[in-house]
């Protein structure tokens, strides 16, 4: 399976715009990028995917580079509750169950 | 609340017994995934069932089980219990279980606690 690589930690300042990063060379064509976060003492919660183009929800945005070998979270204004780790995913097409790495953990400040 | 739901939230027991944790999908779902989340390894998949059926196995031990019934709940026995067994068990569900693009609810887990 193709591996991510995330920093293990950042912090954000409430209200301000987090940047979370991932990268992932090896991905390959069939490789959807998921997000999903945890927040404490909860399980895991989704929070985004896209294959090729830039996607946006209600939670985040997904911005996904040209080549497709990084790709980035965007929370557009942190709150406290957005404090939680963050898992950067591939899943192949026909892959149903998701493969966690150590993900990232972000620290919101008031 | 994501709509999955997991019983026990807490469960204690000694080495060498066998429990069984209860998972209820999402209404609707036809698939359900448990992951096994300790300090050492983090979250892992263990097996997923679509539709009653096995359809995926990942790294669970050969002294778990699990099954999907009719009515699409889950159960996740373990056996023969040892101290690093002690963990959160989480479940999850999603409707179809095959394409990637598939979201998955996660249940709040189970805390099992090995003495």
């Amino acid at each position: 399976d193709a591996k991510t690589t995330q920093p293990n930690s950042m912090e954000s300042n409430e209200e301000e715009p987090v940047h979370l990063p991932c990268n992932h060379s090896t991905i390959s064509g069939t490789d959807y990028i998921h997000w999903y976060r945890q927040l404490p003492s909860q399980g895991p919660e989704y929070v985004i995917h896209g294959l090729t183009s830039n996607v946006n929800n209600r939670m985040a945005s997904l911005a996904i580079a040209e080549d497709r070998k990084s790709s980035t979270l965007i929370l557009h204004r942190a709150t406290l509750r957005d404090a939680a780790v963050y898992y950067c995913i591939l899943r192949r097409g026909s892959q149903g169950n998701l493969i966690f790495g150590k993900g990232t953990k972000l620290s919101v400040k008031p | 609340d994501s709509g999955v739901t997991q019983t026990p939230k807490h469960l204690i027991t000694a080495t060498g017994q066998r429990v069984t944790l209860r998972c209820s999908p999402r209404s609707g779902d036809l698939s359900v995934y448990w992951y096994q989340q300790s300090l050492d390894q983090g979250l892992q998949f263990l097996i997923q069932y679509y539709n009653g059926e096995e359809r995926a196995k990942g790294n669970i031990l050969e002294r778990f089980s699990a099954q999907q019934f009719p009515d699409l709940h889950s159960e996740l026995n373990l056996s023969s219990l040892e101290l690093g067994d002690s963990a959160l068990y989480f479940c999850a569900s999603s409707s179809r279980g095959v394409a990637g693009v598939d979201e998955q609810f996660f249940g709040p887990g189970t805390r099992l606690t090995v003495l």
